[in-house]
């Protein structure tokens, strides 16, 4: 029962436009969430995270959006870059473990 | 190396051999995990350890044997291994002070 989802496998999107990535998660007890990025042939690296007592983290161009009372989480990338082509994974933290979501592959289209 | 590596990198094997997958980080975090990632499941946590001699479960620990004798190492080993067991293994290390998890480039399993 996967409880971190990531219903979108793919996107696509203009450069300099905006890439909005979304998860929804059923657990509760998540206190902190966490978006990774991964290239192809190489270990996924943090990105950005928030922490369930808060709505709105940003750094940079990354801001990600947190939505208490309906589960779900989104990723703001502006603008869109080539280098930003890449799988990008939802995290949500409870008890020192992270459930992972599925997945979004994003393409940056010049 | 500074960091968390993982050998080897690429691996074949036949169905029923043994494999040991390897992990070292340099950082002395407490904890490190197991993942396997495949097409549409993401990352699953095969198992975690909260420090030397500590070793759990995670969603996915069937057909898989952990230890962690010292800090920095935490090998994987397929005792018999699967075909389902092809897949992209990832090590990943964390501290007691963050949430956040430090990757492995992965090792790329496939069992004929």
């Amino acid at each position: 029962d996967q409880q971190v989802k990531q219903n979108s496998p793919s996107l696509s999107v203009q450069e300099g436009r905006i890439s909005i990535l979304n998860c929804d998660y059923t657990n509760s007890m998540f206190d902190y969430f966490l978006w990774y990025k991964k290239y192809p042939a190489e270990g996924p690296t943090f990105l950005i995270s928030i922490s369930s007592i808060k709505d709105k983290n940003e750094d940079g161009r990354f801001t990600v959006f947190l939505n208490k009372s309906a589960k779900h989480l989104s990723l703001h990338i502006v603008p869109s870059q080539p280098g930003d082509s890449a799988v990008y994974f939802c995290a949500a933290h409870n008890d020192y473990k992270l459930s992972f979501g599925a997945g979004t592959t994003v393409t940056v289209r010049a | 190396d500074a960091g968390i590596t993982q050998s080897p990198r690429y691996k074949i094997t036949e169905t029923g051999r043994q494999v040991t997958l390897m992990c070292h980080q340099t950082w002395s975090h407490s904890y490190m995990f197991w993942y396997r990632q495949d097409l549409g499941h993401g990352l699953r946590l095969i198992y975690y350890s909260a420090a030397a001699d500590i070793t759990d479960k995670g969603e996915v620990p069937d057909g898989y044997v952990v230890s962690r004798s010292k800090t920095e190492n935490f090998p994987l080993t397929l005792e018999s291994a699967t075909r389902s067991q092809t897949s992209v293994y990832f090590c990943a290390s964390s501290g007691t002070e963050t949430y956040e998890q430090y990757f492995g480039p992965g090792t790329r399993l496939t069992v004929t």
